[in-house]
């Protein structure tokens, strides 16, 4: 069945970068994008960004732009989403999804079990 | 403040029918049809309730159903179960700015 299975919690503290990575199973990695949506503590759900099945293509949340950075590595079905510059309205649970080849379909039927990134000094 | 403007709350009463509102702007619900929902419930990852307006994904009850006029999409539960009772967020392409935009999202409490 597909899989997408995400990196462990981490603490960062104000201007450090985080990685967080995805590995997906269960399906031809290379036929799927891949989506980020990250959720703060309490509020609602806030797309980041989508990639292309071979890393070849991105796009990016307008107000997220100049910090993330969103990569794939195929040889292990593995996505990362990279964030620079926290600040403490950056700690929120990551999600990483299995999204459409193309960016414009918003159909994510499958989900990563999230990610909790804190950003605390 | 989200792209996406949907009711903070609603509630309905078992074996009642809701319906919850999702507004948008001609660069996005408007023009395309490309809207999805999604169901929340407390520490879990979302799950896909409705693609591309009105599709129901395998799996998803016929309890549940989506469709657009204009500039707003909808997303009807009828038959309201216990276990409805969750956060509902919708979804949609949108040509200027940020490619994918969410609604702030909507807490489903089943009396």
């Amino acid at each position: 069945q597909v899989q997408l299975v995400q990196s462990g919690a981490e603490v960062k503290k104000p201007g450090a970068s985080v990685k967080v990575s995805c590995k997906a199973s269960g399906y031809t990695f290379t036929s799927y994008g891949v989506s980020w949506v990250r959720q703060a503590p309490g509020q609602g759900l806030e797309w980041m960004g989508w990639i292309s099945p071979y890393g070849d293509n991105t796009k990016y949340a307008q107000n997220l732009q100049d910090r993330v950075t969103m990569t794939t590595d195929t040889s292990t079905s593995t996505a990362y989403m990279e964030l620079r510059g926290l600040r403490s309205d950056d700690t929120a649970v990551y999600y990483c999804t299995r999204a459409h080849a193309l960016p414009h379909y918003c159909n994510y039927y499958q989900w990563g079990q999230g990610t909790l990134v804190t950003v605390s000094s | 403040q989200s792209a996406l403007t949907q009711p903070a709350s609603v509630s309905g009463s078992p074996g009642q029918s809701i319906t919850i509102s999702c507004t948008g702007t001609n660069s996005d619900i408007g023009g395309y049809n490309y809207v999805s929902w999604y169901q929340q419930h407390p520490g879990k990852a979302p799950k896909l309730m409705i693609s591309d307006v009105s599709n129901r994904p395998s799996g998803v009850s016929n309890r549940f159903s989506g469709s657009k006029s204009g500039n707003t999409a909808s997303l009807t539960i009828s038959g309201l179960q216990a276990e409805d009772e969750a956060d509902y967020y919708c979804t949609s392409y949108a040509s200027s700015g940020t490619l994918v935009v969410f609604g702030g999202g909507t807490k489903l409490t089943v009396l």
